[in-house]
């Protein structure tokens, strides 16, 4: 089946500094790939879809220029958490799409601890 | 605007025992349903999609557009069963998905 990884899958940083992770279709060319966050005991909440070549779009309430997405290529999206505080501490999920009409191919995650 | 529910947080049964996990839909459209799930320390992987009218691993799920539902079943439960379940809704012009906040399915020996 279909493969995304992640990296890193797990970062600590310092408040005030900026964090990227990297997310990767291994065998496909995913037009589309998508950006979740993850609470404790809690379901997946959608932050930003991104497509090849295009500026993401982001859910309401999410910040675009504290969460930059970017989608060079059909295999590659990043996305760089910028001036991290603790409260953006949480569990980062990509996952990626071949078409539109395509279930989505999940990575396994990253964890951010901002301290 | 599109949403998934699933009223219930938290199934818990004995193996053997059968088992729905709800899932009610709104959407004025022709909706694409997914039942997606994530085992302890994996990743969120599909279970199974409305157009495929699969079974996998014993579970089957029917799209019922008059009650806007799209439950997922299995007859007899097995204790590898117990992880979250999230039932997703993809639709429209974008097919942006959106998930219900899951359901955490419990088996007992």
């Amino acid at each position: 089946g279909a493969v995304v990884s992640q990296h890193p899958s797990w970062v600590i940083c310092k408040s005030g500094t900026s964090v990227k992770i990297e997310c990767r279709s291994l065998d496909f060319q995913a037009t589309t790939m998508f950006w979740y966050r993850q609470f404790p005991k809690q379901s997946l909440m959608l932050m930003a879809t991104s497509n090849e070549g295009s500026k993401a779009t982001y859910e309401q309430g999410v910040e675009k220029d504290k969460f930059l997405i970017n989608h060079a290529s059909l295999t590659l999206s990043t996305l760089t958490v910028t001036s991290a505080h603790p409260e953006d501490s949480s569990f980062y999920i990509c996952s990626a799409r071949a078409r539109a009409d395509n279930e989505q191919f999940f990575g396994p995650g990253t964890r951010l601890t901002v301290l | 605007a599109q949403r998934v529910t699933q009223p219930e947080k938290l199934l818990s049964v004995f193996k053997g025992a059968p088992v729905e996990l709800k899932c009610n839909y709104s959407y004025s459209g022709s909706p694409e349903l997914f039942w997606y799930v994530q085992y302890s320390r994996q990743r969120l992987q599909l279970l199974l999609r409305h157009i495929s009218r699969e079974s996998i691993k014993g579970f089957t799920a029917d799209l019922n557009k008059g009650e806007t539902s799209f439950h997922l079943k299995k007859p007899f439960a097995q204790e590898e069963d117990s992880a979250m379940y999230y039932c997703a809704l993809q639709s429209g012009g974008s097919y942006i998905p959106t998930f219900g906040r899951g359901t955490s399915l419990i088996v007992h020996p």
